[in-house]
């Protein structure tokens, strides 16, 4: 159970483009959901929280109009990067968190998607 | 400021060794202590997790010790496997903060057959 599934898994896009990835809870509701990017060979870097129904909390350095969360039911979120340049270029993961009582883990992580930007 | 520091950034181990990785957090709020695994392209999924009132976990070749008064806690991987050769990432979590997870900046295992 408790299964987070992200699509797409690699998308490779020309500088300018606006690319959506979607972060869907697939066995239970997340009230949370969490966007983090990463480098290679490093950490997770957290951008962004979001409730549904409610804007996202951003992370000090991260581009609200860069990158466009909506939260909008409790088994769906999306991270869109708008008008994306090579630096967007990354490792992008999703997590949900559960519903309490629903699952002891606070969260339930996606499989990531890789993004390129030519 | 890392919340969690973790050490080494990589380890070496031959098949059937016991490596070892060390994690320290500042934040006495903290009351959740998980450890992920990655592989490549692939997300974290959890190994284990302790909290603090208990001072070591056993799942598998997989052990969490945990030091509360140092305010450290620590992976060891019985009898390691070649397949065990991922990145390996602590973690924290405070009580009242919907779930936040503070990573350490990941160790990078190789086990040789």
């Amino acid at each position: 159970g408790a299964v987070v599934s992200q699509h797409p898994s690699w998308v490779i896009c020309k500088s300018g483009t606006s690319v959506k990835i979607e972060c869907r809870s697939l066995d239970f509701q997340a009230t949370t959901m969490f966007w983090y990017r990463q480098f290679p060979k490093q950490s997770l870097m957290l951008m962004a929280t979001s409730n549904e129904g409610s804007k996202a909390t951003y992370e000090q350095g991260v581009e609200k109009d860069k990158f466009l969360i909506n939260h909008a039911s409790l088994t769906l979120s999306t991270l869109t990067v708008t008008s994306a340049h090579p630096e967007d270029s990354s490792f992008y993961i999703c997590s949900a968190r559960p519903r309490q009582g629903d699952s002891n883990q606070p969260q339930h992580f996606g499989d990531g998607t890789r993004l390129s930007i030519l | 400021q890392q919340q969690v520091k973790q050490s080494p950034q990589s380890l070496i181990v031959q098949k059937g060794g016991i490596p070892i990785i060390n994690c320290a957090y500042e934040n006495t709020a903290f009351d959740y202590f998980p450890w992920y695994q990655q592989f490549p392209g692939k997300g974290p999924a959890l190994l284990i997790a302790i909290r603090p009132d208990v001072s070591e976990k056993k799942e598998g070749r997989f052990t969490i010790s945990f030091n509360k008064s140092a305010k450290q806690f620590s992976l060891h991987i019985m009898d390691s496997q070649p397949g065990d050769s991922a990145t390996y990432f602590c973690a924290a979590k405070r009580g009242s903060t919907l779930g936040r997870l503070y990573f350490g900046r990941g160790t990078q295992l190789t086990v040789w057959p």
